[in-house]
């Protein structure tokens, strides 16, 4: 109940092209839903975050889709580019400080 | 220049010994938090702290301890109990429950 399972496990796409990563959850109390994007040797930085009580959230060419009955969510990346290259994480947290994270996807966007 | 800083960015350790990695923040959040991270896999948290002088388990706590005397640091300290120790190890802040800021990070590698 308390997995955050994502896919792919990691992703070819080429530039300008669209890089969708999906994350499914289990717990219906999860309130909370961000993603963070990590480059090699680098921490994570939070990208985009979503609550469920609105079903999409788009900064420039990022967007999150929220299926609240189906318990899944989406990143979407519009016009991929080379340097979007990087590890994607999901995440999910209820009501606390505990974040749950899901396995990540390696996005690779060639020129 | 604010932000998060762990010291050192690459830790070498040998067998049976403890080691302690440092984490300083002067976001003034009052929240701080350790995770673990394996190639390939997601976050994991080790340990967290929502207040100063008060701590809790995380999902992987065995072999490990922490301190929160101060708002800014909450040093970690791997012991030689760590059955696999070597791992890329980070360190967050927030001020709320939400939005986590993420550190540089520390490989620690047992030879």
């Amino acid at each position: 109940q308390q997995q955050v399972k994502q896919s792919p496990q990691s992703l070819i796409v080429q530039k300008g092209g669209i890089s969708i990563i999906n994350c499914a959850y289990e717990n219906t109390a999860f309130d909370y839903f961000p993603w963070y994007q990590q480059f090699p040797g680098k921490g994570p930085a939070l990208l985009i975050a979503i609550r469920p009580d609105v079903s999409e959230k788009k900064e420039g060419r990022f967007t999150i889709s929220f299926n609240k009955s189906a318990k899944q969510f989406s990143l979407h990346i519009m016009d991929s580019q080379p340097g979007d290259s990087a590890t994607y994480f999901c995440a999910a947290s209820r009501s606390s400080y505990k974040l749950i994270f899901g396995s990540g996807t390696r996005l690779l966007v060639r020129p | 220049d604010g932000g998060i800083t762990q010291s050192p960015k690459y830790l070498f350790r040998k067998e049976g010994q403890n080691v302690t990695l440092s984490c300083e923040q002067n976001l003034n959040h009052d929240a701080m938090y350790w995770y673990r991270q394996d190639p390939g896999q997601g976050l994991r948290l080790i340990y967290y702290s929502q207040i100063v002088n008060d701590f809790q388990k995380g999902d992987i706590a065995e072999g490990y301890s922490v301190s929160r005397e101060k708002k800014e640091s909450f040093p970690l300290t791997v012991t030689s109990a760590q059955k696999n120790p070597t791992a890329f190890y980070l360190c967050a802040s927030s001020m709320n429950r939400d939005t986590q800021y993420f550190g540089p990070g520390t490989r620690l590698t047992v030879l």
